[in-house]
């Protein structure tokens, strides 16, 4: 079953705006990462946040957690071209798993 | 930095042909995993490995099988190719999660193989 739900699917902005997509999962998680593919390419880790973490920062991404609702955000501050990309979270299968589940996740087009 | 690479960007095959899809990695990583990507779909996981000459199916493995001779290889095989196997393929690994290692989960792809049966 997909663990992971991203929203919205696509989102266009423009250079300089604010990026914010949206995961949803179903079952309790260690932990809940977010990934970044650009188009053909494979996917690139961005960033993990484990279960007792609320907010964590790199960079220009922004990424919270809310276990209670069993969500995650990802924020691109001050989005350049170079962000578009789609965007995936992931979330281990059971506790204990190696094995991730991906969203089908959300295609970020920033328009120059 | 962590290397994944993957023997082809882009393979066109016949029906019915065995295609082998390799996968090395450069890490030492216990973990690697073969995926499939179509679109509206998502990553599905084929089959995982988690030591030479261990496999796990994933949610896909019909069509396919795995080979891993060596701890750095893990090989993706079409028995005989189908149609409806044109997709894009994603290598990963990751380290094992232990007890005395904090936990690595973040797995590392290498970039892709569009494979193409006519």
């Amino acid at each position: 079953s997909q663990q992971g739900e991203e929203d919205p699917q696509a989102l266009s902005i423009q250079e300089g705006e604010n990026a914010t997509m949206n995961c949803s999962y179903k079952t309790s998680i260690n932990n809940l990462q977010w990934y970044r593919q650009n188009s053909g390419r494979g996917l690139v880790h961005l960033i993990l946040i484990r279960s007792n973490e609320r907010e964590k920062h790199s960079g220009r991404l922004r990424v919270t957690l809310d276990t209670s609702k069993k969500s995650s955000s990802l924020l691109i501050t001050a989005s350049r071209a170079a962000d578009t990309a789609s965007y995936f979270c992931a979330t281990e299968r059971g506790p204990g798993s190696e094995k991730l589940v991906f969203g089908k996740g959300t295609k970020l087009t920033v328009n120059p | 930095d962590v290397k994944v690479t993957q023997s082809s960007r882009y393979l066109v095959k016949r029906t019915g042909e065995k295609v082998f899809l390799e996968c090395v990695q450069d890490m030492d990583h216990e973990n690697m995993f073969w995926y499939r990507q179509d679109p509206g779909l998502g990553l599905r996981l084929i089959y995982f490995s988690y030591d030479v000459k261990m496999k796990e199916k994933g949610d896909i493995p019909e069509g396919y099988s795995v080979s891993r001779e060596k701890k750095e290889r893990f090989s993706l095989i079409l028995e005989s190719a189908s149609t409806n196997q044109t997709s894009m393929y994603l290598c990963a690994s990751s380290l094992l999660l232990t007890s005395g290692r904090r936990a690595q989960e973040t797995q590392y792809f290498g970039p892709g193989t569009r494979l193409l049966v006519l």
